[in-house]
């Protein structure tokens, strides 16, 4: 089983829809989890970290459910600027100790008008 | 102000030379990162120093040898470069992890590397 798994898309979907991705990852010992978007020939950056109450951040809301090992991603009233790929990433790190992030090989969205 | 730069941006070369790739952070971070980004856009660490010592070295050919001259920088040199070193390379940097993994990793833009 990889260490991170992710739909790869393409989804497309129009403009104002509500779309979800789905994570899953093999290590029950990951502490952290985040989702990280990157656009076409662009570096990654944070999207948003994922916390085991979920959060939300304006159109973006992100579960985790460490029993099933599984993350979340939904966006809603998508946009075109929301066209990306969205990375799902784990980070195995101990306390104190810099652990290295595990990236899926991302969901790759397409907004049309 | 470039958080994480990176030069060159784009590289192409000959299988078999050697060449560097140069990483540089003004965000006062104590850790930073090689990625190597393959044609399947499978992003995987490849390397991680925290303040000039080396702290995560992933199953990579000994070809790649990254060198911190301080934690500002971090450089990547290769040597005898081969067709499947072709991918995008991307330094990160992160700062001191207050909570267990909770910190943010800020990527540079990338160096294209191409080989013939």
């Amino acid at each position: 089983r990889k260490e991170v798994e992710q739909d790869p898309g393409p989804f497309n979907v129009p403009e104002g829809a509500t779309v979800a991705f789905n994570c899953t990852y093999s290590n029950s010992a990951s502490q952290s989890f985040f989702w990280y978007r990157q656009d076409c020939r662009k570096e990654p950056k944070l999207l948003m970290s994922v916390y085991s109450s979920g959060n939300e951040d304006g159109r973006f809301t992100a579960q985790l459910n460490r029993a099933s090992q599984y993350i979340s991603l939904l966006i809603r009233d998508s946009k075109l600027s929301d066209s990306a790929t969205y990375l799902c990433v784990v980070n195995s790190a101990r306390w104190g100790s810099q652990g290295n992030l595990i990236f899926g090989k991302g969901t790759k969205l397409s907004v049309k008008p | 102000d470039t958080a994480v730069s990176q030069t060159p941006k784009y590289l192409v070369t000959q299988m078999g030379n050697d060449k560097s790739i140069k990483c540089e952070q003004n965000l006062g971070h104590d850790t930073m990162y090689w990625y190597k980004q393959d044609s399947k856009k499978f992003l995987k660490i490849m390397f991680s120093y925290n303040n000039k010592e080396l702290i995560i070295n992933e199953t990579v050919p000994n070809r790649f040898s990254p060198k911190s001259p301080d934690k500002a920088h971090l450089n990547l040199h290769i040597n005898s470069l081969e067709l499947g070193d072709s991918a995008v390379y991307f330094c990160a940097s992160s700062p001191p992890m207050l909570v267990a993994g909770s910190n943010e990793q800020f990527f540079g833009p990338g160096t294209r590397l191409t080989v013939l």
